[in-house]
């Protein structure tokens, strides 16, 4: 496509929920992050994937985060058992080379 | 130390006026700088890109790079109300990987 997608755009789950996040990053680009925004914060690093590599896992804050990305495109992160503190702004972004596009994000509001 | 700094602000600027923004970095290996602009609710979109030392000038944007004092920054002249956003740095900080670390961002609001 020509931006990166992400779905759903907004989503409210109960405490101790599962969720899953989509993003379908541009076509061609190698690289692919999951990022996430508290409100009024900076951007916090949860995972990076690039190529066939195995994923920079680093960033992820807890056992209950995980991602993976199918066939070098899309990719879910999943949170289990949803905490409020995982409330945030979810946001992918892609790259070839240096240099990121973002998707428009996820708001996860954890009731 | 934060691998990539930035004043916090918040930074007001008359409009019309030249807002500059300042970003440190402590990876003295970091080879391109990024600045992002975030608008309130809407998410980090890339304004300007800046690989050697010096300015690089793009309409009424100039990133400005200095890898010797590892301090890069973007000026915006004849401020509009539209450049009311956050303005994110950001450098790469492992050599050959794309992984971006961004600072927190300065608030910047034009004053009409």
């Amino acid at each position: 496509g020509a931006g990166v997608s992400q779905s759903p755009s907004n989503k409210v789950t109960e405490k101790g929920k599962d969720v899953e996040l989509r993003c379908d990053p541009i076509s061609g680009h190698t690289a692919l992050y999951w990022y996430r925004q508290s409100l009024g914060q900076g951007l916090e690093f949860l995972i990076y994937f690039q190529g066939n590599s195995a994923p920079d896992k680093s960033g992820l804050p807890s056992d209950r985060f995980s991602a993976e990305r199918t066939g070098g495109s899309v990719s879910t992160l999943t949170i289990q058992r949803t905490q409020q503190e995982d409330s945030a702004v979810y946001l992918c972004a892609s790259s070839f080379g240096y240099g990121y596009t973002f998707g428009s994000g996820t708001r996860l509001t954890v009731v | 130390q934060k691998e990539v700094e930035q004043n916090s602000g918040p930074l007001s600027v008359p409009e019309g006026a030249i807002a500059s923004l300042n970003c440190t970095y402590s990876d003295r290996g970091s080879q391109s700088f990024f600045w992002y602009r975030q608008y309130s609710g809407k998410s980090p979109e890339l304004i300007m890109s800046i690989y050697s030392n010096g300015d690089k000038e793009d309409g009424r944007f100039t990133a400005q790079l200095n890898k010797a004092s590892q301090y890069v920054s973007l000026l915006i002249r004849d401020s509009q109300p539209s450049d009311s956003a956050t303005y994110l740095c950001a450098a790469p900080t492992n050599f050959g990987n794309e992984k971006l670390t961004f600072g927190t961002g300065t608030r910047l609001t034009i004053i009409p």
